[in-house]
């Protein structure tokens, strides 16, 4: 299996633009997760999915941030507008719920720049 | 509510040993063990499911308290390989499910 796909990889943009970031889980897998890494506030959970239905979001900051999940295989992370306190690395991780203990896969992560 | 690693840091020489510990003031359903490197993604060591629970792969090694509230990472002779940033992520067992919460994190270096 090719694991959790980002894209992109890297992204530097300007504030005030909008970016989205996208992921691609396992292909089985049922739940998906959404983190933001940043050396102060560490690993933290934004929102996360299962069988494509947003289940809690509640550690999404603020208005700016949105994500949706349109299928099984598919999800985007969206922030607008954006400001430079938004960079960070930003993963996806993925899961089949009812599984053993649920781990979670990680993605390779977005390098998120806002200047 | 986040759980509490211990030590923040480590610096260890090629052979030593290094013992992690996670902690929680609840009783958890499930605790996950992740280990990231510089600049990649974190990777999936272990999870610990049973209290008094007891399981690891090569030098690597875990362990779950009895109350379910505590859970210690082994790393035994230690490789270079190892070092890396360990991050516990709990369940608590009032809520189970599939929703982690990630402790601060355990930077560990192994040094030649």
């Amino acid at each position: 299996d090719a694991g959790v796909i980002q894209s992109p990889r890297h992204e530097v943009t300007e504030m005030g633009q909008e970016v989205t970031l996208r992921c691609k889980p396992i292909s089985g897998h049922n739940s998906l997760f959404w983190y933001r890494q940043t050396m102060m506030r560490g690993l933290e959970l934004l929102i996360y999915f299962n069988n494509n239905v947003p289940i809690d979001d509640s550690g999404m900051p603020e208005d700016r941030f949105s994500a949706k999940m349109p299928n099984a295989s598919f999800s985007t992370l969206k922030i607008q507008p954006s400001e430079p306190r938004d960079s960070a690395v930003y993963f996806c991780a993925s899961s089949l719920l009812g599984g053993e203990g649920e781990t979670q896969y990680f993605g390779p992560g977005t390098r998120l720049l806002v200047l | 509510q986040q759980p509490v690693q211990s030590p923040q840091a480590v610096i260890l020489r090629e052979g030593e040993d290094a013992v992690i510990n996670c902690s929680s003031s609840k009783a958890l359903y499930s605790v996950h063990w992740y280990r990231q490197k510089h600049g990649e993604a974190p990777v999936f060591l272990m999870i610990l499911l049973k209290g008094g629970e007891q399981k690891g792969h090569d030098k690597i090694s875990a362990s779950f308290n009895e109350k379910k509230q505590q859970s210690s990472l082994y790393l035994t002779a230690s490789q270079l390989s190892y070092s890396g940033t360990y991050f516990c992520g709990t369940v608590p067992k009032e809520n189970a499910g599939n929703m982690l919460t990630f402790g601060g994190g355990t930077r560990l270096m192994v040094k030649p």
